[in-house]
């Protein structure tokens, strides 16, 4: 079963508009984590943002934030004022284990138009 | 910040024989190595977890004996292919668990390998 769930393969936003990536997860640990990195063309990973799961505000980074839901068991990520170089590949991620191994969702590509 | 150098970035093989990814953490001590694979436009799948001095832990499905994870020292990581088949042809990826850093800084990727088997 799948343990990080993105509803949306891909997204098509305007630029300067805010978007909202979905991230659903399942996990029965107490102690966990969210992440969202960014995978460009290139391939690497670049992180964006981190949420534990004891963490009581929800993360922000710069233009972005992490809409933490507990009990829905979601986390989506929220990118302000869209910029042409957000377009990439988006990954929602999780911590779990004692050895804190991370687990990727599918991902969703952003494309952001001019 | 914490740097993992992984090399080679490409690397075209026969069919039948063994690639060696290597990781090297620059700056800091690696006591434990995630490796990953990409197929084109998927996820990245979680192999292996090897920690500093001790066998490799392997996801379900992936063949230890195929793909063999060394990790003999705190800054080394390698991941053999072994045999190598045009189905192995993917995105490798290496990420560093950094202790010492938050969870939000605590893990550093590699640049990624690209492994086409002819």
């Amino acid at each position: 079963a799948q343990k990080i769930t993105q509803t949306q393969p891909g997204m098509f936003v305007q630029e300067k508009e805010a978007v909202t990536l979905d991230c659903t997860y399942d996990t029965s640990d107490q102690s966990y984590g969210l992440f969202w990195y960014k995978q460009p063309s290139s391939g690497e990973m670049i992180f964006l943002i981190y949420q534990g799961s004891y963490d009581e505000q929800n993360a922000t980074e710069g233009r972005y934030s992490l809409n933490f839901q507990k009990a829905r068991k979601s986390a989506n990520l929220v990118i302000s004022a869209s910029q042409l170089g957000d377009s990439a590949m988006y990954f929602c991620a999780m911590r779990e284990g004692i050895d804190d191994k991370i687990i990727f969702g599918k991902g969703t590509r952003l494309h952001i138009l001019p | 910040g914490a740097v993992v150098s992984q090399h080679p970035s490409r690397v075209i093989c026969k069919s039948g024989t063994s690639v060696k990814i290597e990781c090297r953490s620059l700056d800091f001590q690696a006591t434990t190595m995630f490796w990953y694979r990409q197929f084109p436009k998927q996820s990245l799948m979680l192999m292996a977890t090897s920690n500093e001095g001790s066998k490799a832990t392997y996801e379900q499905g992936v063949e230890k004996d195929k793909f063999l994870i060394n990790h003999a020292s705190l800054t080394l990581s390698t991941l053999t292919v072994t045999s190598a088949h045009p189905e192995d042809s993917s995105f490798y990826i290496c990420s560093a668990r950094v202790l010492g850093a938050g969870f939000n800084y605590g893990y550093t990727f590699g640049s990624g390998t690209r492994l086409t088997v002819v």
